[in-house]
C-alpha cells in the first residue's frame, strides 16, 4: 500500500532557531504533497499545496516566509519552520496525493516544541 | 464558505453500535471521508464516498450520505476497544483539493 513517511517524528527547539520536517512517499511518486496543522484537540488545518517543480500554493493567513516549503523531487517535500517560536508548537502533517487511486496518504505527523 | 461539523464526543459501551454524524455546507463536495486518528498518531482512512453514493459499507464500517441535507454519518458496528479514537469527517471538492476537516469527535469505549 502506498505508505507516507516523516521525519523527525518529533523534534524540540529553542525559539529562533529553524526546523526542517521531510515529508516522503515511500512506494509512490507524489506530485502533490499538502502540509497541515492541528492544535491540541483540534482539527487539521490546511496549510500549503506543494507541487514537484513549482511554487507552494499557500491559505490565507499563513506566511510564506515563516513557513518555506521545497518539492524537489516526486518523493520528498520538505517544511522549514523558520525563526521558530512557541506559537509554533503544533502536530504538522502531510499527506501525498496518489495519482490514479484519488485519494491522500498521510503522514504519522511531526510533534514540534518550540520552548 | 467550506465548514464541516461533528459533535465533539461519543460515548458507547462495547459490542454496540456507534454513530458518529457530521454536516457540511460546501455543495461543490464530492468525496467525502472519514479518518481515524489514534493518540499521538497520524490519520488512518477508514473510507470515503463519492457525493453520487447514499452508502457504502466495509465490514464492521457503513457510510450514509444524504446530499439533500449534507449529513454524513458512520457507523461502526460491534464497537470494540480498539475503536477508541478521534474520527475526523472530511470533505473535498476533488481527489487533488484541498481536504476540510471537521473538529473531529472523540469515541470512548466503556465496558
Amino acid at each position: 500500500g502506498a505508505v507516507v513517511s516523516q521525519h523527525p517524528s518529533r523534534v524540540i527547539c529553542k525559539s529562533g532557531t529553524s526546523v526542517k520536517i521531510e515529508c516522503r512517499s515511500l512506494d509512490f511518486q507524489a506530485t502533490t504533497m499538502f502540509w497541515y496543522r492541528q492544535f491540541p484537540k483540534k482539527s487539521l488545518m490546511l496549510m500549503a499545496t506543494s507541487n514537484e517543480g513549482s511554487k507552494a500554493t499557500y491559505e490565507q493567513g499563513v506566511e510564506k516566509d515563516k513557513f518555506l516549503i521545497n518539492h524537489a523531487s516526486l518523493t520528498l517535500s520538505t517544511l522549514t519552520v523558520t525563526s521558530a517560536h512557541p506559537e509554533d508548537s503544533s502536530f504538522y502533517i502531510c499527506s501525498a496525493l496518489l495519482v490514479g487511486e484519488e485519494t491522500q496518504y498521510f503522514g504519522p505527523g511531526t510533534r514540534l516544541l518550540v520552548l | 464558505g467550506e465548514d464541516v461539523e461533528q459533535s465533539l464526543f461519543l460515548s458507547v459501551r462495547e459490542g454496540d453500535s456507534s454513530v458518529i454524524n457530521c454536516t457540511y455546507t460546501d455543495s461543490s463536495s464530492t468525496y467525502l471521508y472519514w479518518y481515524k486518528q489514534e493518540p499521538g498518531a497520524g490519520l488512518q482512512l477508514l473510507t470515503y464516498i463519492f457525493s453520487n453514493m447514499d452508502m457504502k459499507q466495509d465490514q464492521r464500517l457503513t457510510v450514509l450520505l444524504n446530499k439533500k441535507d449534507k449529513h454524513l454519518s458512520l457507523r461502526i458496528a460491534d464497537t470494540q476497544t480498539g475503536d477508541s479514537a478521534i474520527y475526523f469527517c472530511a470533505e473535498s471538492e476533488g481527489s487533488a483539493s484541498k481536504i476540510i476537516f471537521g473538529s473531529g469527535t472523540r469515541l470512548s469505549i466503556r465496558p
